[in-house]
């Protein structure tokens, strides 16, 4: 079975544009989260979607949205990049929502799409 | 406020030597710490996962611990591999909500 794969791998952009970045989940996973991983830092939870909803937001600028689709699989939009928000974009996966239970709900990750904003 | 801090920041051995990575977290209430591996430029890999009720844990070369009360984490590599060379990030859920906290990472070099 294929893992959580994300596309495109890198990405290349300038100031004031916009991009989509695209992951498609584990399949039979419902649950999708995005995380911003700035260079030399740890991952930062972006959004959370399950069954297509919005179910848990960081702290992060209307910039960024996103989206999930019947099949489960998602869109992170950032409008208007600015030079930080060059980073490693990360979209993971899992079955149920994390907190849909108090045992671990282990997400699966996907490779990532490197953004640059020159 | 809930964090979850890691050390050392990096950290160099040879190979076929040990190491000891250290979380500490105020993530509260506490369900699961997770400890990835992550290759330079890839996404996060799962070495184990730990609730409350669990003290030990090894997967392979890998042994995490976990003391609820101190709320301290380590993860043991023994026989160090150059394949080991990678960040190894510490992770809480924090509690009914799906959102992950994620630690810095220490980053491990394994030179021959």
């Amino acid at each position: 079975d294929a893992g959580v794969t994300q596309s495109p791998t890198h990405l290349i952009k300038t100031r004031g544009q916009h991009v989509t970045l695209r992951c498609s989940p584990i399949s039979g996973h419902k649950s999708v989260s995005w995380y911003q991983q700035v260079l030399g830092q740890g991952p930062q939870f972006i959004f959370q979607y399950y069954e297509k909803e919005e179910r848990g937001r960081g702290n992060f600028p209307d910039r960024f949205s996103a989206r999930q689709f019947p099949n489960y699989s998602s869109e992170l939009n950032v409008n208007a990049l600015l030079l930080g928000d060059s980073a490693l974009y990360l979209c993971a996966s899992s079955f149920k929502r994390l907190a849909a239970t108090r045992t671990y709900n282990e997400q699966f990750f996907g490779p990532g799409t490197r953004l640059t904003v020159l | 406020k809930n964090q979850v801090e890691q050390s050392p920041q990096s950290l160099i051995i040879l190979e076929g030597k040990n190491c000891t990575l250290q979380c500490n977290y105020t993530v509260s209430p506490f369900s699961n710490l997770r400890w990835y591996k992550q290759d330079t430029g890839r996404g996060p890999v799962s070495l184990t996962i730990m609730t409350f009720s669990e003290n030990t844990k090894s997967n392979g070369r890998y042994t995490a611990t976990l003391d609820a009360d101190t709320k301290q984490s380590s993860l043991h590599i023994t026989a160090s591999q150059l394949s080991d060379s990678a960040s190894y990030i510490c992770v809480v859920p924090l509690f009914n909500t799906d959102k992950l906290i994620f630690g810095t990472g220490t980053r491990l070099q394994v030179f021959p």
